[in-house]
């Protein structure tokens, strides 16, 4: 069964400091990785894209890993700051399907505190 | 900024009620797509199209509608609302681009059917 498992479930970290989001995937076929960041009452935005033959990307502090073989994937935020408290959602694409099918993670959620 | 819009952004209604949710996007995309997102909860596929005239059902059996009448238009209606279908819907827009197309995500409407 196609899955995609994100860890913690919740995070509460301090202004400043630096945390590590995991995603484990068991989805076959695999086209691409996806980590959207979703504040509360609104919908997801996009912040990193990842194919199989990409094992890191960065977006401004984000930096996002991928390893194909072991099916894992984290998201690394530096320097925390509160406008990144928001829910973290980890999304595999497969590439069986003319729609590249999306299957979501339950998503992090990540407290800054000042 | 994604260019997709949806309204009303909160709605509670009666149960038996008929609504349509409206979702709009000016950045010309062929694919459109919803989502219904519980609390704490993975977002689940409901309807896709994958340009004008052409929809399909999502993963997650629901009991509304949508058409697609313009490249821009998405709406999706509730016959008779009823009290399982509270949730947040997400409207989600994309352009093919193989293997890579992101979805762009409207801010959502919060339905609460009393």
């Amino acid at each position: 069964k196609n899955q995609v498992e994100q860890s913690p479930q919740s995070l509460i970290i301090l202004e400043g400091k630096n945390c590590t989001l995991q995603c484990n995937y068991t989805v076959s076929p695999f086209s691409n990785l996806r980590w959207y960041k979703q504040d509360t009452g609104r919908g997801p935005v996009s912040l990193t894209i990842m194919t199989f033959s990409e094992n890191t990307k960065s977006n401004g502090r984000y930096t996002a890993t991928l390893d194909a073989d072991t099916k894992q994937s984290s998201l690394h935020i530096t320097a925390s700051q509160l406008s990144d408290s928001a829910s973290y959602i980890c999304v595999v694409s497969d590439r069986g399907s003319t729609l590249g099918r999306l299957y979501f993670g339950r998503g992090t959620q990540l407290t800054v505190w000042p | 900024e994604a260019d997709i819009y949806q309204t009303p952004r909160y709605l509670v209604i009666g149960t038996g009620k008929k609504i349509t949710l409206e979702c709009s996007q000016t950045m010309g995309h062929d694919k459109m797509y919803w989502y219904q997102q519980d609390p704490g909860m993975e977002l689940h596929l409901i309807h896709y199209s994958y340009g004008v005239n052409s929809t399909e059902k999502g993963d997650l059996s629901s009991e509304s509608t949508v058409s697609r009448i313009r490249t821009e238009h998405f709406p999706l209606t509730l016959e008779s609302a009823r009290p399982s279908h509270t949730s947040q819907y997400l409207c989600a827009s994309s352009e093919s681009k193989g293997r890579t197309d992101t979805q762009y995500f409207g801010p959502g409407t919060r339905l609460t059917v009393l």
